[in-house]
């Protein structure tokens, strides 16, 4: 099946510095990756749709210049926390939607991020 | 919001009892996907039905679709304390282009 791999699974940063989180498909290409975020014992939230060679879009209420998105290859996706703050400590995950188009989505293992 | 939600919360059971979750949701949809996740974990997919289906199975695991109710549930039968886990629905909205909203989730505990 098809495997999304997400590093690093857990960061710990002091505030103000920025983080880079990758998410990988390692066994298809990806035209499109999800970026969520998780509080604990909550359900996941969407932050941003991430688009091969485009600009990512972003939620609603999602800051764009706090949590960049690069997807730069059909295969890679970042989420960079610019400026980390202890309240954007959370476990973030990636997905992403297989080229056939089932709807089904993979997930990465979660990036647990703690700001200091 | 377009956030689904699940009930109940949290399920505790006995192995071998059967478990089942529900979830609600709100506008049209394209299918409802159930996902599995260990603690601190990533998601696992478990099952998909598209709206025009009522009912799918995949092993010990049955899911049903009321669009009239806007509804779903998720069945596991025969449970196994491997089952402990946080189950969540996920919806693809008409329209929503491939985004899936995920139902608040429930974690279900299976005692030895």
């Amino acid at each position: 099946g098809a495997v999304v791999s997400q590093h690093p699974s857990r960061v710990i940063c002091k505030s103000g510095t920025s983080v880079k989180i990758e998410c990988r498909s390692l066994d298809f290409q990806a035209t499109t990756m999800f970026w969520y975020r998780q509080f604990p014992k909550q359900s996941l939230m969407l932050m941003a749709t991430s688009n091969e060679g485009s600009k990512a879009t972003y939620e609603q209420g999602v800051e764009k210049d706090k949590f960049l998105i690069n997807h730069a290859s059909l295969t890679l996706s970042t989420l960079t926390v610019t400026s980390a703050h202890p309240e954007d400590s959370s476990f973030y995950i990636c997905s992403a939607q297989g080229t056939e188009n089932t709807g089904e989505l993979f997930f990465g293992e979660g990036s647990r991020l703690t700001v200091l | 919001s377009q956030q689904g939600e699940e009930d109940p919360q949290a399920l505790s059971i006995q192995e071998g009892e059967n478990a089942t979750m529900n979830c609600s949701y709100k506008t049209s949809i394209n299918n409802l996907q159930w996902y599995r996740q260990n603690s601190g974990r990533g998601l696992v997919h478990l099952i998909l039905i598209r709206s025009n289906e009522r009912e799918k199975h995949s092993g010990r695991l049955r899911v049903t679709l009321d669009t009239s109710k806007k509804s779903s549930s998720l069945l596991i039968t025969a449970s196994r304390a491997a089952d402990t886990a946080s189950y969540f629905c996920a919806t693809e909205y008409t329209g929503g282009g491939n985004k899936l909203t995920f139902g608040t989730g429930t974690q279900l505990k299976v005692e030895l």
